[in-house]
């Protein structure tokens, strides 16, 4: 049974405009949020996180927002670059379980 | 800034055959896990460990063992290899659960 779900197995977008990049939950406990980018034969980098006292958080090119009655989260990358090509995944936990549990990813390819 | 580090990152295994993911990390980090990755799938946990001596099983864990005997290492056991296990390894810490996750680079495992 998957608790957190990325339903869009892939996102292809133009360079300069806007990424969307979805991801559900279905477990009430889940209170932290975290965004991963991996490239092809790499292992996950960390970019960016969220708690559920907040509906979003900020960096540069990056926005998370979550909405907490939908159990849904997304992450808002503008402007795209070519460089943001690559899968995104989103991870769920709460801050008295000891492991984060994953989506199966979206794949964003950004066209020059 | 070594962080998580896993050898071997590449190796093939016939059926059968038993072997060690090595992982170590530098950060004094509390938490460490394994994680493998089927192709187009998402991340699934194998095991993790809130510390040393003490670990316990994830969604996955048929197949491998564990163990935890430092703070710094934490192997990963795989018993008769089976192509089911073909897959990609990750390690990777955390300070604390429901922290933030920091991953290794990946071992890409082949059983034929």
């Amino acid at each position: 049974d998957q608790q957190v779900k990325q339903n869009s197995p892939s996102l292809s977008v133009q360079e300069g405009r806007i990424s969307i990049l979805n991801c559900d939950y279905t477990n009430s406990m889940f209170d932290y949020f975290l965004w991963y980018k991996k490239y092809p034969a790499e292992g996950p980098t960390f970019l960016i996180s969220i708690s559920s006292i907040k509906d979003k958080n900020e960096d540069g090119r990056f926005t998370v927002f979550l909405n907490k009655s939908a159990k849904h989260l997304s992450l808002h990358i503008v402007p795209s670059q070519p460089g943001d090509s690559a899968v995104y995944f989103c991870a769920a936990s709460a801050r008295n379980f000891n492991k984060f549990y994953f989506g199966s990813g979206t794949k964003l390819n950004v066209k020059p | 800034n070594a962080g998580v580090t896993q050898t071997p990152k590449f190796r093939i295994l016939k059926i059968g055959q038993s072997m060690t993911l090595q992982c170590t990390q530098d950060m004094n980090h509390n938490y460490m896990y394994w994680y493998r990755q089927d192709p187009g799938m998402g991340l699934k946990l194998i095991y993790y460990s809130v510390g040393a001596g003490i670990t316990d099983k994830g969604e996955v864990p048929n197949g491998y063992n564990v163990s935890r005997s430092t703070t710094e290492d934490f192997p990963l056991r795989l018993e008769l290899a089976a192509p089911s296990q073909t897959s990609v390894y990750f390690c990777a810490s955390s300070p604390s659960g429901g922290n933030t996750i920091y991953f290794g680079e990946g071992s890409w495992l082949t059983v034929v």
